[in-house]
């Protein structure tokens, strides 16, 4: 079935480093989607991508849809100690069907 | 305000003994789903429902039922609950299949015994 390699799986940081983080996949993806999870609640999303070579901000996060469309990355600019939490990618097939990253886990050291 | 509200939050029970989690979303959205988060393994989509009274399977559905008989809730059932089933469980809505946002519930932990 389809998968998603994110890397790293977790990642320790101080206060004011820059972060990035991705996915890739061997499928194609039509959707790339970015989901940060804080302890105790849901996903939220954070950016949604559609068209292969997209690039997208949403504050401190840029977030680009890969041109093969089987890769995404996130970064984050300028770390704060509310980034932490865990960040998945997801890839929506031609299906409609959403598939998770295994997620990474940021810790940010004030 | 926009909610998915799944009951109980937490959970302990033991092998074989029924269970249903609730999942309630006040947006009418027509798209809900069910995920399992284990550790290593990100979110899978056990089932969804893509209206009322029109539900599938996703990647994991072994075990687990589902029932939409109206369009705001979305039960999770678990017939004869076993270890491997301990889990964190979230209901997700949206729209339609493939429209984002997708609003995720807080979360449903269960302990099976």
């Amino acid at each position: 079935g389809q998968q998603l390699n994110q890397s790293p799986q977790s990642m320790f940081i101080q206060e004011g480093e820059d972060v990035s983080m991705n996915c890739t996949s061997s499928s194609i993806f039509n959707t790339w989607l970015w989901y940060k999870q804080d302890p105790g609640e849901g996903p939220v999303l954070l950016i949604a991508l559609y068209k292969a070579g997209e690039l997208t901000s949403n504050g401190r996060l840029t977030a680009q849809f890969g041109i093969t469309r089987k890769d995404s990355f996130l970064n984050i600019s300028a770390s704060i100690p509310s980034d932490v939490g865990i960040y998945f990618c997801a890839g929506r097939g031609s299906q409609g069907n959403l598939i998770f990253g295994k997620g990474t886990k940021l810790s940010v050291k004030p | 305000e926009a909610q998915v509200t799944q009951n109980p939050r937490y959970l302990i029970t033991v092998t074989g003994k029924k269970l249903t989690v609730t999942c309630s979303q006040n947006m009418n959205h027509e798209y809900m789903s069910w995920y399992r988060q284990d550790p290593g393994l990100g979110l899978r989509q056990i089932y969804y429902s893509m209206n009322v009274e029109v539900t599938d399977k996703g990647d994991v559905p072994e075990g687990y039922k589902v029932s939409r008989k109206e369009k705001r809730n979305f039960p999770l059932i678990l017939e004869s609950p076993s270890p491997n089933q301990t889990s964190l469980y979230f209901c997700a809505s949206s729209f339609y299949r493939g429209s984002e946002p997708q609003h995720f519930g807080d979360g449903t932990r269960l302990s099976i015994l």
